[in-house]
């Protein structure tokens, strides 16, 4: 059955390093990988998308790469700063939507 | 303001006592969709809908309805609500697959 696993539970990184999650799938080819942030009590917010033909994604400090050779996207925050924390969901995409458990990252000041 | 709107918010019931959890939105969007979250379960999808009077199975579709009359609303039912629907309920909706998709506040359902 299709797979889906984010790296972490939990993910603590200094102000200002770069943090990187990792999602990983299995017995899928999804046409669309998505990145969604959600915070405490709320529904997620959509991040990013990235297309099975695509390498690279940015969008301001974010970066999502994707890997269908691997079966992989790695989400990198750089400068992060703490407000950045949250916890933060891959999803894979065709008619239907997967999601993955979520990786809770903290910034520390 | 575009927004996924969700009513009730918060609703306490009892085991066997039919309810139904609007959703709405006011993006003309073609796709919809209802998840539950659960601890250590993570985000699932229910129902999704493609367009008005389309809607297939998510991965726990046992237990729920949902209809797509109209393009604006998506309404999920419980005919006989039991216990382990407990959940938060989240509606989401875009216009298509390779789209964003905007989540809904969430409804918190509890069933004694």
């Amino acid at each position: 059955s299709q797979k889906i696993e984010q790296n972490s539970e939990a993910l603590n990184i200094q102000e200002g390093k770069t943090a990187t999650l990792t999602c990983n799938y299995t017995n899928y080819s999804p046409a669309y990988l998505q990145w969604y942030r959600q915070d405490p009590g709320r529904g997620p917010v959509f991040l990013l998308l990235i297309r099975e033909n695509e390498k690279e994604k940015r969008k301001e400090r974010l970066k999502v790469t994707f890997d269908t050779t691997l079966k992989q996207s790695l989400f990198h925050i750089t400068a992060s700063q703490p407000a950045d924390s949250a916890t933060y969901l891959c999803a894979l995409r065709d008619d239907k939507i997967i999601f993955g458990k979520g990786t809770r990252l903290h910034i520390l000041p | 303001e575009a927004q996924v709107t969700q009513n009730p918010r918060y609703l306490i019931t009892v085991t066997g006592k039919k309810l139904t959890v609007t959703c709405s939105q006011n993006m003309n969007h073609e796709y919809m969709s209802w998840y539950r979250q659960d601890p250590g379960l993570g985000l699932r999808q229910i129902y999704y809908s493609m367009n008005v009077e389309v809607t297939d199975k998510g991965d726990v579709p046992e237990g729920y309805k949902v209809s797509r009359k109209e393009k604006r609303n998506f309404p999920l039912i419980l005919e006989s609500p039991s216990p382990n629907q407990t959940s938060l309920y989240f509606c989401a909706s875009s216009f298509g697959r390779g789209d964003t998709q905007y989540f809904g506040p969430g409804t918190r359902l509890t069933v004694l």
